[in-house]
């Protein structure tokens, strides 16, 4: 079974400093990884996704790296605002199933 | 487009009430899958559709919990009978591509936070 690891748990940074937040997978046979951002009382909103052939994806301030071998991908968010406070999920895709990390919530501090 | 949409947004009902949640995902894309997320066991899968056929509802707590997609635009979640612990949020997802053309990619609704007491 797929296990997916997020550390820390929570994290919380002034503003205008960079975020690295983590993501570990137990079976590195996935199709995809998928970074995802929740915001309280809301739904998912997708961030990123990485296929299993590339090593990483941009979006604005945002870059995440993905190593199979190791099991492990990074979420990079550059110069961090307050409205980037919320909770990031990691999920991997294996066949059609998503298994998701527990998410690393972010607090910027103004 | 607006997006995978679920309705309702809060239901609150007493232990023993039947619970319908509704989703209508994005044209086009077709598989919809429904999620519950609970702080203590985070985002489950509990059902996945493609092409409006249930293809694995392993994730389905019991039988008192059983999902539809009779078309493409449409799905339904129902609890019946509900319990407390089915308190939670459940959230309907929907991707596009089947198998190894799968992009992945999953888009997720607003959920629907159901309070049972």
């Amino acid at each position: 079974k797929q296990e997916v690891t997020q550390i820390p748990a929570a994290l919380s940074v002034p503003e205008g400093e960079n975020l690295v937040l983590n993501c570990s997978f137990t079976d590195s046979a996935i199709y995809n990884l998928q970074w995802f951002r929740q915001d309280p009382g809301k739904g998912l909103t997708s961030l990123l996704l990485i296929q299993s052939s590339q090593r990483e994806q941009t979006s604005g301030r945002l870059n995440a790296s993905l190593d199979k071998s190791s099991g492990r991908s990074t979420l990079y968010i550059a110069a961090s605002q307050p409205g980037d406070s919320a909770t990031y999920l990691c999920a991997v895709w294996v066949d059609y199933k998503l298994s998701f990390g527990a998410g690393t919530t972010v607090t910027v501090r103004a | 487009d607006a997006g995978v949409i679920q309705s309702p947004r809060h239901e609150v009902t007493e232990m023993g009430q039947e619970v319908t949640l509704r989703c209508k995902p994005i044209s086009g894309h077709n598989s919809l899958f429904w999620y519950r997320q609970t702080m203590m066991r985070g985002l489950e899968l509990l059902i996945y559709f493609n092409n409006n056929v249930p293809i694995d509802d392993s994730g389905m707590p019991e039988d008192r919990f059983s999902a539809k997609m009779p078309n493409a635009s449409f799905s339904t979640l129902k609890i019946q009978p509900s319990e407390p612990r089915d308190s939670a949020v459940y959230f309907c997802a929907d991707s596009y591509g089947t198998g190894r053309d799968y992009t992945g990619e999953l888009f997720f609704g607003e959920g629907s936070r159901l309070t049972v007491l």
